[in-house]
C-alpha cells in the first residue's frame, strides 16, 4: 500500500524566513498531493494541493511542487510569519480511495 | 454553511467503560473518515464510509472498535472496553465524493482519556 514519508519532523525558522517540508510517497498512481495545517486544539484544515498535472502550484506565499519521476513533492512557505507555526501534514491518495498522511511537521517560527 | 461538528468535544472515561463519538458531516458530502491521533503523532486511517457503507474498515484498531453510519449523515464510532491506549484524538472528516481525490475537510475532533 501507500507509504508517505514527510521530513523534518521539527522545523525552527527565523520570522521573514522561508520554511520547506517535504515528502516521499511510495504509490506511482497517487495523483492527487493535499497539505493539511493543524493548529493546537483544532482539525487539519487545508492550505493547498497539487495534482499530477502539474508541477508547482503557487497560493500567495505558499507554494508546492511535484516532481513525479522521484515520488517527492514539498511545500514552500516565504516571507513566515508568526501565524504559521502549526503542524503540517502532507498527504498522497492511495489506490484504496482514501488519502495517506505524513507523519508531520511542527514548524515554529522564532520573533 | 456549517463545518463537520463533532460531539463531545471532551470524553474522560475509566478503564473498561464503553464510549460513544459522534461526528455531523458537511450536508450533502457522501463520504465520511475516521482518524485517530496521538499525542504528537500523524493522522492513523480508522476507517471510511461511502453514504451507510463502509467499504475500508481495514484501520480499525481491535474488534472493540465498531463505526456505523445513518441516513448517509451522522456517524457513531464507539469504542467497548476502553482501555488506556485508547487515549488521543478521535477525527472526523468527509468529502463530497468517496476517493482519496477529493478535499477532506475534517472537525475539532473529540479529545479522548482513558483512566
Amino acid at each position: 500500500g501507500e507509504n508517505v514519508e514527510q521530513h523534518p519532523s521539527t522545523l525552527s525558522v527565523q520570522e521573514g524566513d522561508s520554511a520547506v517540508i517535504k515528502c516521499t510517497y511510495s504509490d506511482s498512481a497517487s495523483n492527487y498531493f493535499p497539505w493539511y495545517k493543524q493548529e493546537l486544539g483544532k482539525g487539519p484544515q487545508l492550505i493547498i494541493d497539487i495534482r499530477s498535472n502539474v508541477g508547482e502550484k503557487k497560493d500567495q506565499r505558499i507554494a508546492v511542487t511535484l516532481n513525479k519521476t522521484a515520488k517527492h513533492f514539498s511545500l514552500h512557505i516565504t516571507e513566515t510569519q508568526p501565524e504559521d507555526s502549526a503542524v503540517y501534514f502532507c498527504a498522497a491518495d492511495s489506490s484504496a480511495s482514501k488519502i495517506i498522511f505524513g507523519s508531520g511537521t511542527r514548524l515554529s517560527i522564532r520573533p | 454553511g456549517a463545518g463537520v461538528s463533532q460531539s463531545p468535544s471532551n470524553k474522560v472515561t475509566e478503564k473498561g467503560k464503553d464510549v460513544e463519538l459522534r461526528c455531523d458531516p458537511i450536508s450533502g458530502h457522501t463520504a465520511l473518515y475516521w482518524y485517530r491521533q496521538s499525542l504528537g503523532q500523524g493522522l492513523e486511517f480508522l476507517i471510511y464510509f461511502q453514504g451507510n457503507s463502509a467499504p475500508d474498515k481495514s484501520g480499525l484498531p481491535s474488534d472493540r472498535f465498531s463505526a456505523e453510519r445513518t441516513g448517509g449523515s451522522v456517524s457513531t464510532l464507539t469504542i467497548q472496553r476502553t482501555q488506556q491506549e485508547d487515549s488521543a484524538v478521535y477525527l472526523c472528516a468527509s468529502s463530497l465524493e468517496n476517493g482519496g481525490r477529493e478535499t477532506q475537510y475534517f472537525g475539532p475532533g473529540t479529545r479522548l482519556l482513558v483512566l
